[in-house]
């Protein structure tokens, strides 16, 4: 099993529409969880951070499940802008060994 | 949010040559630094991590001979990849965590083209 899986879409979805990623990771013991996004040909981005009980940054929604060991990001009213690769991240061992998913594709239509 | 600066963005060499990829941490210090390359249209994967002062950790199947790696201090690590051929080519990524928290900042990548 991967440290940590993503569906790597593409998620095609119209404008406005909301849009949920769901990520997995195995290791109970992963301390700290992200959200990057990636356009293509660039670096990738910190776009939040997730918390246990969840936040929330305007069209953007993160929460953590430990229980279950996944962490997902809503995006409300899709933009043509948002569309990119959004990575999962997850850290263990005091931010030693940071683990990237590989991503899901999203891509928003007009 | 903290800077990572890599340099060169982009290097075109001939096979057989080296080149080296710096990675700075501008604004804090990187305790922990790692390196990743991307093929078009794929994921990112690590291929090592290195811990200021110590050795590199490298992912299987990376070559630590290949691609050699230095951390010498709190704000900079290299990549040199010796001998390159063509297969080198690719998108080359740093990213540092250290004292600015636990998120991980990204180089701006180099695009290495071996030719």
């Amino acid at each position: 099993r991967k440290e940590v899986e993503q569906d790597p879409g593409p998620f095609n979805v119209p404008e406005g529409a909301t849009v949920a990623f769901n990520c997995t990771y195995s290791n109970s013991a992963s301390q700290s969880f992200f959200w990057y996004r990636q356009d293509c040909r660039k670096e990738p981005k910190l776009l939040m951070s997730v918390y246990s009980s969840g936040n929330e940054d305007g069209r953007f929604t993160a929460q953590l499940n430990r229980a279950s060991q996944y962490i997902s990001l809503l995006i409300r009213d899709s933009k043509l802008s948002d569309s990119a690769t959004y990575l999962c991240v997850v850290t263990l061992g005091g931010y030693q060994k940071v683990t990237f998913g590989t991503g899901t594709k999203l891509q928003v239509i007009p | 949010g903290a800077v990572v600066s890599q340099h060169p963005s982009r290097v075109i060499c001939k096979s057989g040559t080296s080149v080296k990829i710096e990675c700075r941490s501008l604004d804090f210090q990187a305790t922990t630094m790692f390196w990743y390359r991307q093929f078009p249209k794929k994921s990112l994967m690590l291929m090592a991590t290195s811990n200021e002062g110590s050795k590199a950790t490298y992912e299987q199947g990376v070559e630590k001979d290949k691609f050699l790696i230095n951390h010498a201090s709190l704000t900079l690590s290299t990549l040199t990849v010796t001998s390159a051929h063509p297969e080198d080519s690719s998108f080359y990524i740093c990213s540092a965590t250290g004292t600015q928290g636990p998120e991980a900042f990204f180089g701006q990548g180099t695009r290495l083209t071996v030719v």
